[in-house]
């Protein structure tokens, strides 16, 4: 059972467009969600980061948006630069002391 | 500066075979955990430990055995290795419960069995 879905395998955007990355979760208990990006041969690295308290966090050109009733997040990168093509995993947590990650977006932004 | 560290990058093994994955961590974090990341699977937790001397299953622990005898390192195991393990095995830290403090990732190890 899948509990954190990214239903996009992959994306492609031009460089300077915006990338929209979007995330399904089913556990209504998850409580704070987390995005990572990950290089090849590299292991992921924390990119940013919302509680289910807020809908919206920005960091830079990164954004990500919360809808609970949906049980839906997305991460908007404005503008997209060719810097940021990795593969891009979900995650999610709740009162466990682990995450569950979607199975990734791998963005590609081209010139 | 070097974060969390995983030896070996790269195994082959021959079914049956047994080895040990080393991860070590040099950011004094209490917790750590083992994954495996599989085409279209996304990161499956094997295994991990909140703290020295605890361990705890994870999503995917069938056929791996873990050991955190000392804080900053955690060992994972295979008593007999099969091709359904072969995998890129990743190791991460963090400091408290994963929502205050995000997961540090190091590099992954890629193992092969034939």
């Amino acid at each position: 059972d899948q509990q954190v879905k990214q239903n996009s395998p992959s994306l492609s955007v031009q460089e300077g467009r915006i990338s929209i990355l979007n995330c399904d979760y089913t556990n209504s208990m998850f409580d704070y969600f987390l995005w990572y990006k990950k290089y090849p041969a590299e292991g992921p690295t924390f990119l940013i980061s919302i509680s289910s308290i807020k809908d919206k966090n920005e960091d830079g050109r990164f954004t990500v948006f919360l809808n609970k009733s949906a049980k839906h997040l997305s991460l908007h990168i404005v503008p997209s630069q060719p810097g940021d093509s990795a593969v891009y995993f979900c995650a999610a947590t709740g009162t466990a002391s682990k995450l569950t990650f979607g199975t990734g977006t791998r963005l590609q932004v081209t010139l | 500066n070097a974060g969390v560290t995983q030896t070996p990058k790269f195994r082959v093994l021959k079914t049956g075979q047994s080895m040990t994955l080393l991860c070590a961590q040099d950011m004094n974090h209490e917790y750590m955990y083992w994954y495996r990341q599989d085409p279209g699977m996304g990161l499956r937790l094997i295994h991990y430990s909140v703290g020295e001397g605890t361990t705890a299953k994870g999503e995917v622990p069938d056929g791996y055995n873990v050991s955190r005898l000392k804080k900053q390192n955690f060992l994972l195991g295979l008593e007999s290795a099969a091709p359904s393990q072969t995998s890129v095995y990743f190791c991460a830290s963090s400091l408290r419960f994963p929502s205050n403090q995000p997961q540090h990732f190091g590099d992954g190890t890629r193992l092969s069995i034939l």
